[in-house]
C-alpha cells in the first residue's frame, strides 16, 4: 500500500544547528503534503502546507524563517528547522495526499527532533 | 469556532474488556470524519472513514459510528488486546487540505 516515509526518524541537534527532515511519499506523487508538530501527550498540529513548485503555507504563529519548507517534486518536501533551539525539540510528523485519491491520508512514522 | 473535543482523556482497562470513545465537534462544513490510532513515538495510521450518510463503519474489532445531526462520533473496540493501547485521534474534515485534529484518548490495555 501507500507510504509516506521520513527520515530521519531520530536526530539530535546542537542549539543554533539547523537539521532537515524529509518527507517522501514512496509510491504515489502528491502536490501537497502537511508537516505538524506534536508535544508530547498533545494532538498534531498543523505547521504548514507544502505545495510542489510554489511556496508553503504557513499557519499562524509559525516563524516561516525558522522552518523551511521545499517541495521539489512531487513526492518530496523537506522541513529544515534553522538556528534550533532547545524548545524546538519536538515529533514532526508529514503527511501526504496522492494525487488521484486526495481525500486519502497517509501519515509519515514522525521525525524525533532533541535540541541539546 | 472549529473545535473536535474527545473524551475520556485516558483510560485504562482490562485485556479483552469492550470501551468506546468519544468525539464531539463543531467543525462546519463536514466533510468526513477519521479516526486514527497513534502507537507512541509513530505516525497515525487510519481505522475508519466515515462520510456524512455513514452512521457505522466497522474494521476489524473497531467500529465507528457518526451522528452527523449532533456531530458525535464514537469508536468501539471490542476484545481489547494488549497491542490496541496507543492514542486514538478523531479527526475531522471540513473540505479539501483541512483537517481538525482532536486532543487525542490515550488508550491502556492492562493484562
Amino acid at each position: 500500500g501507500a507510504v509516506v516515509s521520513q527520515h530521519p526518524s531520530r536526530v539530535i541537534c546542537k542549539s543554533g544547528t539547523s537539521v532537515k527532515i524529509e518527507c517522501r511519499s514512496l509510491d504515489f506523487q502528491a502536490t501537497t503534503m502537511f508537516w505538524y508538530r506534536q508535544f508530547p501527550k498533545q494532538s498534531l498540529m498543523l505547521m504548514a502546507t507544502s505545495n510542489e513548485g510554489s511556496k508553503a503555507t504557513y499557519e499562524q504563529g509559525v516563524e516561516k524563517d525558522k522552518f523551511l519548507i521545499n517541495h521539489a517534486s512531487l513526492t518530496l518536501s523537506t522541513l529544515t528547522v534553522t538556528s534550533a533551539h532547545p524548545e524546538d525539540s519536538s515529533f514532526y510528523i508529514c503527511s501526504a495526499s496522492p494525487m488521484e485519491t486526495p481525500n486519502t491520508i497517509y501519515f509519515g512514522e514522525g521525525s524525533w527532533l532533541t535540541v541539546v | 469556532k472549529n473545535q473536535v473535543e474527545q473524551s475520556p482523556q485516558s483510560l485504562i482497562i482490562l485485556e479483552g474488556k469492550n470501551c468506546t470513545l468519544q468525539c464531539n465537534y463543531t467543525v462546519s462544513p463536514f466533510s468526513n470524519l477519521r479516526w486514527y490510532k497513534q502507537d507512541t513515538g509513530r505516525g497515525p495510521v487510519s481505522l475508519t472513514i466515515m462520510t456524512f450518510s455513514e452512521n457505522t463503519k466497522s474494521n476489524g474489532r473497531y467500529t465507528a459510528t457518526l451522528d452527523a445531526d449532533t456531530k458525535q462520533s464514537s469508536l468501539h473496540i471490542t476484545a481489547s488486546q494488549l497491542s490496541d493501547s496507543a492514542s486514538y485521534i478523531c479527526v475531522v474534515i471540513p473540505g479539501a487540505n483541512n483537517l481538525f485534529f482532536g486532543t487525542g484518548t490515550r488508550l491502556t490495555v492492562i493484562p
